[in-house]
């Protein structure tokens, strides 16, 4: 089945440091791909969908300047969390689909931001 | 704004045991997913149901999806240590380019 692929799947950083996570699809192109943010023992929150060649949309209360998201090419989008803080730490998923497979979605390995 | 309600959130079963978790949601739709996540891993897809009726299982689980109720259940049989996990459901918000809404995730331990 089709693969995507997360970048790095932990990071450590120190306050007011920027991170930059990619997330790959490996055998199809994607034009969205989602990014999921997850604290411990809780859900998946949706925090933006990621559109090839275009402006992110972002979910209700995610703030735009903080979480900046990249789509320039088919099979690449990146999350930067910028001047990242200590409640910026969580996992972080992407998402994307293969538009031949429309029903199914596939995730990223997860990367484990950690700010200190 | 779609939601989407398991329970149990959580469930201690001994081995050998049955048990089914329940997936709620609050809109129409006809695409439904389980995931299992392993602590600190990402989602696994178990099944994907897409019709109302539809009934999928793959060793000691089994779901089935209802889309006039809006309900999904996930069904465990005999279970046995290895599908201790968290289990998600997720709704397909087709009018929303196909993002998907979780639920709250079900913690299961299944015990010796």
């Amino acid at each position: 089945g089709a693969v995507v692929s997360q970048h790095p799947s932990r990071v450590i950083c120190k306050s007011g440091t920027s991170v930059k996570i990619e997330c790959r699809s490996l055998d199809f192109q994607a034009t969205t791909m989602f990014w999921y943010r997850q604290f411990p023992k809780k859900s998946l929150m949706l925090m933006a969908t990621s559109n090839e060649g275009s402006k992110a949309t972002y979910e209700q209360g995610v703030e735009k300047d903080k979480f900046l998201i990249n789509h320039a090419s088919l099979t690449l989008s990146t999350l930067t969390v910028t001047s990242a803080h200590p409640e910026d730490s969580s996992f972080y998923i992407c998402s994307a689909r293969d538009p031949q497979e429309a029903t199914e979605a596939f995730f990223g390995q997860g990367t484990r931001l950690t700010v200190v | 704004e779609l939601k989407v309600e398991q329970n149990p959130l959580f469930l201690s079963m001994q081995e050998g045991k049955n048990y089914t978790i329940y997936c709620n949601y609050s809109t129409t739709s006809d695409r439904l997913y389980w995931y299992r996540q392993d602590p600190g891993k990402s989602l696994e897809s178990l099944f994907v149901l897409l019709s109302n009726g539809a009934v999928k299982q793959e060793g000691r689980l089994m779901a089935s999806l209802d889309t006039k109720a809006r309900l999904s259940t996930l069904h465990i049989t005999a279970a046995v240590h290895d599908l201790s996990a968290t289990y998600f459901c997720a709704v397909d918000e087709e009018t929303s380019g196909s993002r998907l809404t979780f639920g709250e995730g079900t913690q299961l331990t299944v015990n010796p």
